[in-house]
């Protein structure tokens, strides 16, 4: 089955203890980026990648990093986690940039304490 | 930043009502309109990825329509169902072109 898988689901973490959260396709896609939802506002662009070793920011960046050594996975590091990153993350990826419909992971719902 | 705007905020109707929703964006340097479906405790699906102005889609009951030259697209739901009480989100391009820029979405909510 074609999807994006995203782990952990839920998570609770304190302030500063560093945590990734994994995201992989298996669909070959190129594209992939992190997004988060905040209650009123949009889905924003954290990082995307347009391909293997290719990252790029997105609109709020700060606080996070990215890796894109293999073509399925597209992990998301919080080094030091802060309350504000409180949210839920989705990751979401296509076939050849953001001019392809992106297919979205279940999202992680994370609480930072 | 790409400023993409969704109205109405959250709508209201009843079974077998048709409906539509706005999406508003700036013309310039348009690359791609998308359309998603996103419910409750689920992750977003895409419905349409519009790219030529006068554009046109359907699925089922959902359509859309594209205006590149003054910046808006339009949702039609033809007929609204309880099943289509969803946010719906449209996501444009920066100028860049490589990321996607969502609106806040438009809350619909069909009673039976």
């Amino acid at each position: 089955e074609a999807q994006v898988t995203q782990n952990p689901r839920y998570l609770i973490t304190v302030t500063g203890k560093k945590l990734t959260v994994t995201c992989s396709q298996n669909m070959n896609h190129e594209y992939m980026s992190w997004y988060r939802q905040d209650p009123g506002l949009g889905l924003r662009q954290i990082y995307y990648s347009m391909n293997v070793e290719v990252t790029d920011k997105g609109d709020v960046p700060e606080g996070y990093k990215v890796s894109r050594k293999e073509k399925r996975n597209f992990p998301l590091i919080l080094e030091s986690p802060s309350p504000n990153q409180t949210s839920l993350y989705f990751c979401a990826s296509s076939l050849q940039g953001a001019s392809y419909e992106q297919y979205f992971g279940p999202g992680t719902r994370l609480t930072v304490t | 930043i790409l400023n993409v705007e969704q109205s109405p905020q959250s709508l209201h109707v009843q079974e077998g009502d048709s409906t539509n929703f706005t999406c508003s964006f700036p013309s310039s340097n348009f690359y791609a309109l998308h359309w998603y479906r996103w419910e409750t405790a689920k992750s977003p699906e895409a419905l349409f990825v519009m790219t030529l102005n006068g554009d046109e889609k359907k699925k089922g009951r959902i359509s859309a329509t594209l205006n590149t030259k003054e910046g808006y697209s339009y949702l039609y739901i033809k007929g609204s169902q309880p099943e289509d009480s969803a946010t719906y989100l449209c996501a444009s391009f920066n100028q860049a072109g490589t990321a996607l820029i969502f609106g806040k979405g438009t809350t619909l909510s069909v009673s039976s």
